[in-house]
């Protein structure tokens, strides 16, 4: 299986901060990778995929970038509402692995 | 639009078993696989397999072979995920999943409200 390793786990910041968040394939997975917000008694929302597209209806303070093993979900000009946790996911393969995880608090 | 809409809260004592269900509504049903995916408190997400309701045909990840087993009823739109042998382990957020495209990327674009099973004695 493909292990996704997401670095920070956790991250403070404020409201109008830029964040970025990486995201480590353990194997070439060109640009199949996606990213997810979480928020607690919700479903996951996708934010991008293929490692750059946003999807439809998400701000454009979200970007992504990278290809390969090496990817950053950025944040530009944070809003009350974009702190949560974010996931990214692998789909190179079947089995469409998960990062553990980047919560982001409120400093 | 698209819906899936899951059956409510389940808590089952170690070793037993547990059926999810996820009706699907707003598509062709058998035009779209189905994904189950789980989350541990505390944990990522984790891809526990897929079928493809048109054929039957699944993909399981390796943990879940043995213990899973994903079907689909195509007359009712509904797609079930049956966990046998629960340990506490298993206490989760159950998710149904369908897939979205663009071109060769394929994301999880509608999820299910999510179905929290809890395993305690």
């Amino acid at each position: 299986d493909i292990q996704m390793t997401q670095s920070p786990s956790s991250l403070s910041a404020s409201v109008g901060d830029r964040v970025t968040i990486t995201c480590r394939a353990s194997q070439n997975i060109s640009s199949h990778l996606n990213w997810y917000q979480y928020k607690p008694g919700k479903a996951p929302k996708i934010l991008i995929y293929g490692a750059a597209t946003l999807q439809s209806g998400v701000p454009s303070r979200f970007s992504g970038s990278g290809s390969g093993t090496d990817f950053t979900l950025t944040v530009n000009s944070l809003q009350p509402e974009d702190f949560a946790t974010y996931y990214c996911q692998q789909s190179y393969s079947t089995h469409k692995t998960f990062g553990q995880g980047t919560k982001l608090e409120m400093k | 639009q698209v819906q899936l809409v899951q059956s409510g809260a389940e808590v089952k004592k170690p070793g037993a078993s547990v059926k999810v269900s996820c009706k699907a509504a707003g598509y062709t049903f058998s035009s779209y696989g189905i994904t189950w995916v789980r989350q541990a408190p505390g944990q990522g997400p984790e891809w526990m397999g897929w079928i493809n309701p048109y054929n039957g045909v699944t993909y399981y990840a390796q943990k879940f072979q043995v213990r899973a087993t994903m079907t689909t009823d195509t007359s009712t739109s509904t797609a079930y995920m049956e966990l046998t042998g629960l340990t506490s382990d298993d206490t989760a957020i159950y998710y149904c999943v369908r897939e979205g495209s663009s071109g060769p990327h394929i994301y999880f674009q509608y999820w299910g409200q999510g179905t929290l099973v809890t395993v305690s004695s």
